[in-house]
């Protein structure tokens, strides 16, 4: 069973707001993700992590920020929501075999 | 160029029938892992099944396996007898050089399993 768990599982913020999204896992993973994902549609890589210390920018730029001071915590930050950013958040941590996923953050901007 | 294809983007099936979701991949690392995912409406990742590069036989658990042709580079998922609660996206994905590569997913398949 997967122990990754994403906060706020819904969110609606207005323009401007400053928001982090929250993703923890307790599977000792070190490899830590964060995808950008339309209704119905593919997985986009936005940022990924190693370990402590590491992050990396994925396949699709984003105005989002990550950080990662502790291995379970990989938090995502947007230092001001824009409508453009409405849509769902999905985390994930991996070992060798294995890849989970937190429920997802769907996040509306108004 | 894709690296993950599926070219199947909806896909129905009768109640109880089984159900193949097509997924080739490209990649020239040696070691790459393959992976499925379902995703329901309400938006999670449901990780299902996982097959490794030099795994010698197809992965399976309960009623998903996976059909691995390393040489034609396919995995194709199969579901057995087929339930109302399989409908939903099917997103194949791999994993190039060990565990400390990316994830990258195909667009997806939509399956609709008619009762």
């Amino acid at each position: 069973e997967a122990d990754i768990y994403q906060t706020p599982r819904y969110l609606v913020i207005g323009t401007g707001k400053k928001i982090t999204l929250e993703c923890s896992q307790t599977m000792g993973h070190d490899k830590m993700y964060w995808y950008q994902q339309d209704p119905g549609m593919e997985l986009h890589l936005i940022h990924y992590s190693y370990g402590v210390n590491s992050t990396e920018k994925g396949d699709l730029s984003s105005e989002s920020t990550v950080s990662r001071i502790r291995t379970e915590h990989f938090p995502l930050t947007l230092e001001s929501a824009r409508p453009s950013h409405t849509s769902q958040y999905l985390c994930a941590s991996s070992d060798y075999s294995e890849a989970f996923f937190g429920q997802g953050t769907r996040l509306t901007v108004v | 160029a894709q690296k993950i294809t599926q070219t199947q983007p909806g896909m129905f099936v009768q109640e109880k029938e089984a159900v193949t979701l097509d997924c080739t991949y490209d990649t020239s690392d040696p070691s790459y892992g393959l992976f499925w995912y379902k995703q329901p409406s309400s938006g999670e990742m449901i990780f299902l099944i996982y097959q490794g590069s030099y795994d010698q036989q197809n992965a399976t658990e309960g009623r998903y396996s996976l059909n691995f042709q390393k040489a034609r580079k396919s995995a194709n998922l199969v579901i057995s007898a087929s339930q109302l609660g399989d409908s939903a996206m099917y997103f194949c994905a791999m994993r190039e050089g060990g565990s400390q590569g990316n994830l990258i997913f195909g667009k997806g398949t939509k399956l609709s399993v008619k009762p």
